[in-house]
């Protein structure tokens, strides 16, 4: 069965420094996408970047990156240079080639220290 | 393009009932999908339909109902109200269901208190 464990539950980090947050997943299938959304105070879902198995290069939109461990089972966000605007809740999510939904972890709430 | 819609935005309700969320995407997607938040988690998927006139159960299907509208339209209803149920409710789209790599469009929350 699918999972995704967030093993964080908040960070806290000062301005301008780089953050990475921790995901790893269980999956039997060969095919599958991993995806990170953002939620900030105000509730809605963002999405930041995705990264498919298959992919052979690590994901990069902007300031996120995503370090993809196949063998390691784990697919942490790096933020580089973080902003004031990155503090809001994380969420890891997976999605098998299968399966019809995107199964969530439980988020990491990331804090951005002036 | 407004993205996914869903109305309304805050719900007070009373145990035993009944309420409709409703949902509409402009994105031309097959796809939607029902969501529920509790306090300090991720999403859990309620109900999804892959296309027009299909509906699907998710993970936590109990004491929901949807109706897939039309292409555009994907509404969740409570038929009977209980504290449990009191979430944020999310609803999302997609291109595609099969694909691993369509990313889900997700509305601006719906958030119900039942007492």
């Amino acid at each position: 069965a699918q999972k995704i464990t967030q093993t964080q539950p908040g960070m806290f980090v000062q301005e301008k420094e780089a953050v990475t947050l921790d995901c790893t997943y269980d999956t039997s299938d060969q095919s599958y996408g991993l995806f990170w959304y953002k939620q900030p105070s105000s509730g809605e879902m963002i999405f930041l970047i995705y990264q498919g198995s298959y992919d052979e290069q690590n994901a990069t939109e902007g300031r996120y990156s995503l370090n993809f461990q196949k063998a390691r089972k784990s697919a942490n966000l790096v933020i580089s240079a973080s902003q004031l605007g990155d503090s809001a809740m994380y969420f890891c999510a997976m999605r098998e080639q299968r399966a019809q939904k995107l199964v969530f972890g439980q988020g990491t709430r990331l804090t951005i220290n002036p | 393009n407004a993205g996914v819609t869903q109305t309304p935005k805050f719900q007070v309700l009373k145990t035993g009932q009944s309420m409709t969320l409703q949902c509409a995407q402009d994105m031309n997607h097959n796809s939607m999908y029902w969501y529920r938040q509790d306090p300090g988690m991720g999403l859990r998927l309620i109900y999804y339909s892959a296309s027009e006139g299909t509906t699907d159960k998710g993970e936590v299907p109990n004491g929901y109902n949807v109706s897939r509208l039309n292409k555009r339209e994907f509404s969740l209803r409570l038929e009977s109200a209980a504290p449990s149920q009191t979430s944020v409710y999310f609803c999302a789209s997609s291109d595609q269901l099969a694909g691993v790599n369509n990313e889900q469009f997700f509305g601006p929350g719906t958030r119900l208190t039942v007492l």
